[in-house]
């Protein structure tokens, strides 16, 4: 039962263009949301995150969207660049049980 | 700043073998985990600690084992290595303040 869902394995967009990350949730309880990115053979690197609380977070060229009753967040890279290249993974946490729950992850290609 | 710090990067076992990977983090962070990430799939907890001399299960823990005598190191116990442990081994690292783990570069592990 995967309690964070990212529906698609890869996307592919121009460099200059949007780049947008779909993750979906099951379990109500989450309150704490994450985006890692991971480039091959190297461990994932923290990106950005969002509380419950929150609906939007900013931080330079990434978003994160979170829409609550949908149990849905989006991550949106703008302008995508071709080092944003990597496997973005979403992560979902609840404040009574630290443990991380992973999407399967999304396999981002930024053309030149 | 070393951050996160797993040895080795590559290792190849034999079925039956046993091995230890190693895990040290330089940040005096309480909470570790250690996951496998399988081909095209996300990330699994093996085991997690949050704190020295507490461990726990996390959703794959048959055939591995852990301990964690120093806030510093958590190593991963292989004992008799089978062909299904055939992943790359992350480990990683949380402070008490906050979400967010750091991760290390990860352990390559191939069982023939």
């Amino acid at each position: 039962d995967q309690q964070v869902k990212q529906n698609s394995p890869s996307l592919s967009v121009q460099e200059g263009r949007i780049s947008i990350l779909n993750c979906d949730y099951t379990n109500s309880m989450f309150d704490y949301f994450l985006w890692y990115k991971k480039y091959p053979a190297e461990g994932p690197t923290f990106l950005i995150s969002i509380s419950s609380i929150k609906d939007k977070n900013e931080d330079g060229r990434f978003t994160v969207f979170l829409n609550k009753s949908a149990k849905h967040l989006s991550l949106h890279i703008v302008p995508s660049q071709p080092g944003d290249s990597a496997v973005y993974f979403c992560a979902a946490s609840s404040f009574h049980n630290r443990k991380l729950i992973w999407g399967l992850g999304t396999s981002l290609a930024v053309n030149p | 700043n070393a951050g996160v710090t797993q040895t080795p990067k590559f290792r190849i076992l034999k079925i039956g073998q046993s091995m230890t990977l190693q895990c040290a983090q330089d940040m005096n962070h309480n909470y570790m985990y250690w996951y496998r990430q399988d081909p095209g799939m996300g990330l699994k907890l093996i085991y997690y600690s949050v704190g020295a001399g507490i461990t726990d299960k996390g959703e794959v823990p048959n055939g591995y084992n852990v301990s964690r005598s120093t806030t510093e190191d958590f190593p991963l116990r292989l004992e008799l290595a089978a062909p299904s442990q055939t992943s790359v081994y992350f480990c990683a690292s949380e402070g008490a303040g906050g979400y967010g783990y750091t991760f290390g570069s990860g352990t390559r592990l191939t069982v023939v």
